[in-house]
């Protein structure tokens, strides 16, 4: 089944404790992002990767790092968490950049104390 | 800026009832424009695609429309079914000489009632 993946899907740590979100699809896609979405703010992109080893910032990329060393995987690290990055966070993939529909995973749920 | 706003904000319809939602969007150069379904708790699901040369387009009992002159757009859902409660998201496209650019809407809350 064509899915995108996310690890953990739920995630309570504290401030200062490095993690890493986990983000994989099996659809051969070229292109990969992350978003983080908040009440009334909606969906707002963090990072994009065109393809591997090419990643560029989004909309709101501090305290956000990202790498893309193969082409399924495109995992979330966040060096230092602090509490205003407890959200809710997607990662989507698509075949290329645009107008091809994106499919987005099904979210991880991350509180910081 | 380019933003994209949605309205209402929330609505609550009966079920077999039809409603539309509305997005009006700055976003320029445009794109392409999508209508995303977004169930509680889940990711985001693509409903439609429109690019800037289509003006309407159908999914089921679903149909956007876009007027790319005013930069509006539409989504009309016939005869709704309980399974329409939903978060209904406006996306623009915007081109740069860096790839395309993802706008997003708010999203407009939509509740079914039987």
């Amino acid at each position: 089944e064509a899915q995108v993946t996310q690890n953990p899907r739920y995630l309570i740590t504290v401030t200062g404790k490095k993690l890493t979100v986990t983000c994989s699809q099996n659809m051969n896609h070229e292109y990969m992002s992350w978003y983080r979405q908040d009440p009334g703010l909606g969906l707002r992109q963090i990072y994009y990767s065109m393809n591997v080893e090419v990643t560029d910032k989004g909309d709101v990329p501090e305290g956000y790092k990202v790498s893309r060393k193969e082409k399924r995987n495109f995992p979330l690290i966040l060096e230092s968490p602090s509490p205003n990055q407890t959200s809710l966070y997607f990662c989507a993939s698509s075949p290329g950049d645009s107008p091809y529909e994106q499919y987005f995973g099904p979210g991880t749920r991350l509180t910081v104390t | 800026k380019n933003q994209v706003e949605q309205s209402p904000q929330s609505l609550i319809i009966l079920e077999g009832k039809n409603c539309t939602l509305q997005c009006n969007y700055t976003v320029s150069p445009f794109s392409n424009l999508r209508w995303y379904k977004q169930d509680t708790g889940r990711g985001p699901v693509s409903l439609t695609i429109m690019t800037f040369s289509e003006n309407t387009k159908s999914n089921g009992r679903y149909t956007a429309t876009l007027d790319a002159d005013t930069k509006q757009s539409s989504l009309h859902i016939t005869a709704s079914q309980l399974s329409d409660s939903a978060s209904y998201i406006c996306v623009v496209s915007a081109r740069s000489e860096y790839g395309n650019k993802l706008v997003f809407g708010a999203g407009t809350i939509l509740r079914v009632k039987s």
